[in-house]
């Protein structure tokens, strides 16, 4: 079993749904990561998180420590949103040069 | 500011042959690490440096190595190539220590035939 779970793997929304992904992980972190992942390859991170709730623009991310669990949310979404968008957590003890993955959801939104 | 960059982009190798991958971090970073990512998976970490030095290494064999020069850029080293070592190649660079995020690289994405 992998220590980062992501659901799901695919995703397909049409323009301005609200789209949810989740990410469970089974160590102990001291930051949560959530990434974005274009055909072309480059990661872009979206967030860093460690407690509560973070939002930028139409992206909303939230965690809970005590149920070692996270959400990423987008509203209105939109074609460019589509991309892959992957978890990552620094694990106790760890620094962020030092990330365990998640596989990755494969968005896809439709106009 | 430039970002985190790789080189090269694309890469062609035999199976047997050795390749070097580069990376410079963002002006100020002093720590880089790599990580490999197979098509359809999540990156996997295989080295991080910091000062020159090794801070961290992931479960790969020992034809992978890396070093970190003075001006904290990076190379990782990959001999005798094996047709499961293509994969993206990411660097990305980091203050080391401290809660703030990592910068990622477009990658090299490298095809061993």
């Amino acid at each position: 079993k992998n220590e980062v779970e992501q659901s799901p793997q695919n995703l397909t929304a049409q323009e301005g749904e609200f789209i949810t992904i989740n990410c469970s992980y089974s160590v102990g972190i001291s930051a949560l990561h959530w990434l974005q992942q274009h055909p072309g390859g480059g990661i872009v991170s979206l967030f860093m998180l460690s407690s509560g709730k973070k939002k930028h623009g139409r992206l909303i991310a939230t965690i809970n420590i005590q149920e070692k669990h996270s959400s990423l949310h987008i509203t209105a979404s939109h074609p460019r949103d589509s991309a892959v968008y992957i978890c990552a957590v620094t694990p106790l003890g760890g620094s962020q040069g030092n990330l365990i993955f998640g596989k990755g959801t494969k968005l896809s939104v439709k106009p | 500011d430039a970002g985190v960059t790789q080189s090269p982009t694309h890469l062609i190798k035999t199976r047997g042959q050795h390749v070097t991958l580069r990376c410079s971090p963002i002006s100020g970073h002093k720590s880089v690490s790599w990580y490999q990512q197979v098509l359809g998976q999540g990156p996997q970490f295989i080295f991080q440096y910091y000062e020159k030095e090794e801070r961290g290494r992931g479960n790969f064999p020992d034809r992978f190595s890396a070093r970190q020069f003075p001006n904290y850029s990076s190379e990782l080293n990959v001999n005798a190539l094996l047709l499961g070592d293509s994969a993206l190649y990411l660097c990305a660079s980091t203050f080391y220590g401290g809660n703030t995020e990592a910068f990622f690289g477009q990658g090299t994405r490298l095809t061993v035939v």
